[in-house]
């Protein structure tokens, strides 16, 4: 159970392109996902916190304007990154978690590698 | 501050020598730990959960501990496949999460 799908898992593509990345709660009702940058060797940066139904929450630092988040069902969020350019770069995790003031772990999905040339 | 530190960076074993790996948290209102396990190129893989001081939880040859301080992540007997990184992560209040940097571990055949 518990089983997110993140796709695509890698995608190489040209400066000043925008990418859409999916993630998908396959077997639960997702009331919140996060999603995740993660540089080699090193642990996971949260990028930011969407509910669904409204407004993604970015952490400090992270561009809104850059990384568009959209969570429109309890099973779908998606980050565009738009206009992306090399320093983009980076492994993308999101991650699902059902029930809002319960004691559930985040479930990952299995990253997508994004290489902007 | 709330935060979780993970112990040690790194860590080699040889096939079958048995070792823990530690996870220390100051938050406020622990509502759970988790531990999960991440393959290169993957995203983390759930593995345990643990709400109260005493708890103890097991699955082949991991077993995960907590105290009101830490946690511990007991492998017993590892096997090369067991090699990963190991992250342990802890909710808080207001549902907050935080993960610590991760144990690398490399066991040697």
């Amino acid at each position: 159970g518990a089983v997110v799908s993140q796709h695509p898992s890698w995608v190489i593509c040209k400066s000043g392109t925008s990418v859409k990345i999916e993630c998908r709660s396959l077997d639960f009702q997702a009331t919140t996902m996060f999603w995740y940058r993660q540089f080699p060797k090193q642990s996971l940066m949260l990028m930011a916190t969407s509910n669904e139904g409204s407004k993604a929450t970015y952490e400090q630092g992270v561009e809104k304007d850059k990384f568009l988040i959209n969570h429109a069902s309890l099973t779908l969020s998606t980050l565009t990154v738009t206009s992306a350019h090399p320093e983009d770069s980076s492994f993308y995790i999101c991650s699902a978690y059902y029930g809002q003031g319960s004691n559930q772990p985040q479930h990952f999905g299995d990253g997508t590698r994004l290489s902007i040339l | 501050e709330d935060q979780v530190t993970q112990s040690p960076e790194a860590l080699r074993l040889q096939e079958g020598e048995s070792s823990s790996l530690n996870c220390s948290y100051t938050v406020s209102g622990l509502r759970g730990l988790f531990w999960y396990r991440q393959d290169p190129g993957k995203g983390p893989e759930f593995l345990f959960t643990l709400y109260s001081a005493g708890e103890e939880k097991e699955k082949e040859r991991l077993k995960a501990t907590l105290t009101k301080k830490e946690s511990f992540l007991h492998i017993t007997a590892p096997k090369p496949e067991d090699s990963a990184t190991y992250l342990c992560a802890v909710q808080a209040s207001f549902n907050k999460f935080y993960f610590g940097s991760g144990t690398k571990l490399n066991v040697k055949p």
